[in-house]
């Protein structure tokens, strides 16, 4: 709920413009990498994710950069759009391991 | 339609009062986890299991219990609730453990638990 969005960093965007939204992870064995988009009052929806043999990956609209040297991880999203207001989380699961740690998320508010 | 189905959506009780989350999937998946999220915190996940009868702790599993009797259900068990339990509760599901390929989560709606 509205909850989920207090004490998070916050991007505004305006509408139709490019939102690039980051995630520093923590574990230099984690190798599979998702992204994930909480609605208010909803459960976490995945977007897209990638494999750590990647550095790119595009989905419709949608971007994931990865930069394993410094351990960084980032959404694009193209012409952003009213509906793409909500909480972003990013995920990472180190290799062979069962856990999937989440990061603390961003809250992308996209102003008409 | 392929979902995770969480009940009660939101709840209410006392401290020490015995309760059950209920969490069905219809996906065949193999992989269930439960998270708590909390403002400032993220999700943080509390149990999970890889299979039927295999289960395992995952970052705050202090004062909860699961079971895994059935592929499709996984209950998240508090047996005895206390304030700090109260939090935003997600089920999810996988179609395998997400260690073993590029399997993300399917999450239910969540429950919004109050501890009083």
């Amino acid at each position: 709920g509205e909850s989920v969005g207090l004490h998070l960093p916050t991007l505004s965007v305006q509408e139709g413009d490019n939102s690039i939204i980051n995630c520093a992870y923590s574990n230099s064995a984690s190798d599979y990498f998702i992204w994930y988009k909480q609605e208010s009052g909803k459960g976490p929806q995945f977007i897209i994710d990638i494999r750590s043999n990647m550095d790119k990956r595009q989905g419709q609209r949608v971007t994931v950069l990865l930069n394993k040297t410094v351990k960084h991880l980032s959404l694009q999203i193209a012409a952003t759009q009213p509906g793409d207001s909500a909480v972003y989380f990013c995920a990472e699961t180190p290799g062979g391991y069962q856990k999937v740690t989440f990061g603390t998320g961003t809250k992308l508010q996209v102003i008409p | 339609e392929a979902q995770v189905t969480q009940n009660p959506r939101y709840l209410i009780t006392v401290t020490g009062k015995k309760l059950t989350v209920t969490c069905s999937q219809n996906m065949n998946h193999e992989y269930m986890s439960w998270y708590r999220q909390d403002p400032g915190l993220g999700l943080r996940q509390i149990y999970y299991s890889m299979n039927v009868e295999v289960t395992d702790k995952g970052d705050v599993p202090e004062g909860y219990k699961v079971s895994r009797k059935e592929k499709r259900n996984f209950p998240l068990i508090l047996e005895s609730p206390s304030p700090n339990q109260t939090s935003l509760y997600f089920c999810a599901s996988s179609l395998l453990s997400p260690g073993t390929g590029d399997y993300g989560y399917t999450f239910g709606s969540g429950t919004r638990l109050t501890v009083v």
